[in-house]
């Protein structure tokens, strides 16, 4: 079957690092997507994983291994408006449709 | 601004009172798709549309209809909606894979 596990939540200290993993089993792979949501908020795009490697962009950076079927987002110098749910989604072919994870929930302490 | 618009954000109906949720988007995007999230649950499809008059069902169809008559439109329909269908719904385009998508703000529904 399709399925996305991450963890539910996860708490960190502002200024720390912390990495969320996602992990997945889908019949087909086209791209790995990091969305994240404010509570009460619509998703907002983060990255998109295609080839295995981590892609950077500023304080957040995505991995994948295709073959371990396994994805981490990382966000560096944490700030209290990182607070969010962290959604991993998987485009499984060439169209448009995707996958979701349940989000991870990210708690950002003082 | 380039923006997915929602309406209503909030709505409370009564079962079996037909209503629509409208979807607009102003990015010229060939791709939209109608989401409904439910506590830990995550995201799931409803209903997308690759271009005018080109729709299909997503995970969840039943009891929702779309269309997309014009590009930038694309409202979702609940003929008869039933209080299982309380959730908070998402509207979403994108004019590429890579790209991601854009979503509108949400409409939280309430069926009593």
């Amino acid at each position: 079957g399709q399925n996305i596990d991450q963890p539910t939540e996860m708490t960190a200290t502002e200024g720390a690092i912390v990495q969320i993993n996602c992990t997945y089993q889908t019949s087909g792979f086209n791209g790995l997507f990091w969305y994240q949501q404010h509570a009460g908020e619509a998703p907002t795009f983060l990255s998109y994983n295609v080839l295995d490697g981590l892609e950077e962009k500023g304080r957040f950076s995505s991995f994948l291994s295709r073959s371990k079927g396994y994805s981490y987002l990382l966000l560096k110098e944490l700030q209290m408006k990182d607070s969010a749910s962290y959604l991993c989604a998987v485009s499984r072919d060439s169209n448009y449709q995707l996958i979701w994870g349940a989000g991870t929930k990210l708690i950002i302490k003082p | 601004e380039a923006q997915v618009t929602q309406n209503p954000r909030y709505l409370i109906t009564v079962t079996g009172k037909k209503l629509t949720v409208t979807c607009s988007q102003n990015m010229n995007h060939e791709y939209m798709s109608w989401y409904r999230q439910d506590p830990g649950l995550g995201l799931r499809q409803i209903y997308y549309s690759m271009n005018v008059e080109v729709t299909d069902k997503g995970d969840v169809p039943e009891g929702y209809k779309v269309s997309r008559k014009e590009k930038r439109n694309f409202p979702l329909i609940l003929e008869s909606p039933s209080p299982n269908q309380t959730s908070l719904y998402f509207c979403a385009s994108s004019p590429d894979r890579s790209y991601g998508y854009t979503f509108g703000s949400g409409t939280r529904l309430t069926v009593v």
